[in-house]
């Protein structure tokens, strides 16, 4: 079975650049969750999906972050323009039917901002 | 304001024995409470859970407590494995108000063969 997959696993660009970050959630899974991993912070949840529509992005850092989820198979998580303070890993999780259900995650994507 | 607190960064264990890593939360609103496990370069995987109408539960190894008085939980592994060596986060939820995962900082577990 596939779990969630995100790309790209690594990402390396010059701040002001745009970066798109992917993910494919779990076939069936009808939340989908986008959290960032800090030193600083540890893990923190940017914006969660229910059947494609947003439902709580209080937790997106600022404009420059923005995330879509055009069918219930494909998210990206975009920053535009990035910064240094935004290099960390980012998580995308999806789970059967939100709520306590346990989440599965992919394996991140490792955001350096030079 | 950090409403899930791990206050161990980090602890070591003799394989065999057991280890218990602690978590605080202040929001008494919360009602279940979950923990996962990270191996490097991977995402985090569900360990166990717990309801806030239970005070334990148990599957195999693994043993959540959960204090709702003290508003604290622990996880006990027993007896450790050297593959049980990862990082540890506590993770709270609320049916009420936001209804969204709140994560502790997490504890790095070394088992020592």
């Amino acid at each position: 079975d596939a779990g969630v997959i995100q790309s790209p696993r690594h990402e390396v660009t010059e701040m002001g650049q745009e970066v798109t970050l992917r993910c494919k959630p779990i076939s069936g899974h009808n939340s989908l969750f986008w959290y960032r991993q800090t030193m600083m912070r540890g893990l923190e949840l940017l914006i969660y999906f229910n059947n494609n529509v947003p439902i709580d992005d209080s937790g997106m850092p600022e404009d420059r972050f923005s995330a879509k989820m055009p069918n219930a198979s494909f998210s990206t998580l975009k920053i535009q323009p990035s910064e240094p303070r935004d290099s960390a890993v980012y998580f995308c999780a999806s789970s059967l039917q939100g709520g306590a259900e346990p989440q599965h995650f992919g394996d991140g994507t490792r955001l350096s901002i030079l | 304001d950090q409403q899930v607190k791990q206050n161990s960064p980090s602890l070591s264990v003799q394989e065999g024995r057991i280890s218990i890593l602690n978590c605080d939360y202040t929001n008494s609103m919360f009602d279940y409470f979950l923990w996962y496990k990270k191996y490097p370069a991977e995402g985090p995987t569900f360990l166990i859970s717990i309801s806030s109408i239970k005070d334990k539960n148990e599957d195999g190894r693994f043993t959540v407590f959960l204090n709702k008085s003290a508003k604290h939980l622990s996880l006990h592994i027993v007896p450790s494995q050297p593959g049980d060596s990862a990082v540890y986060f506590c993770a709270a939820f609320s049916r009420e108000g936001a209804q969204k995962l709140v994560f502790g900082q997490g504890t790095r577990l070394t088992i020592n063969p």
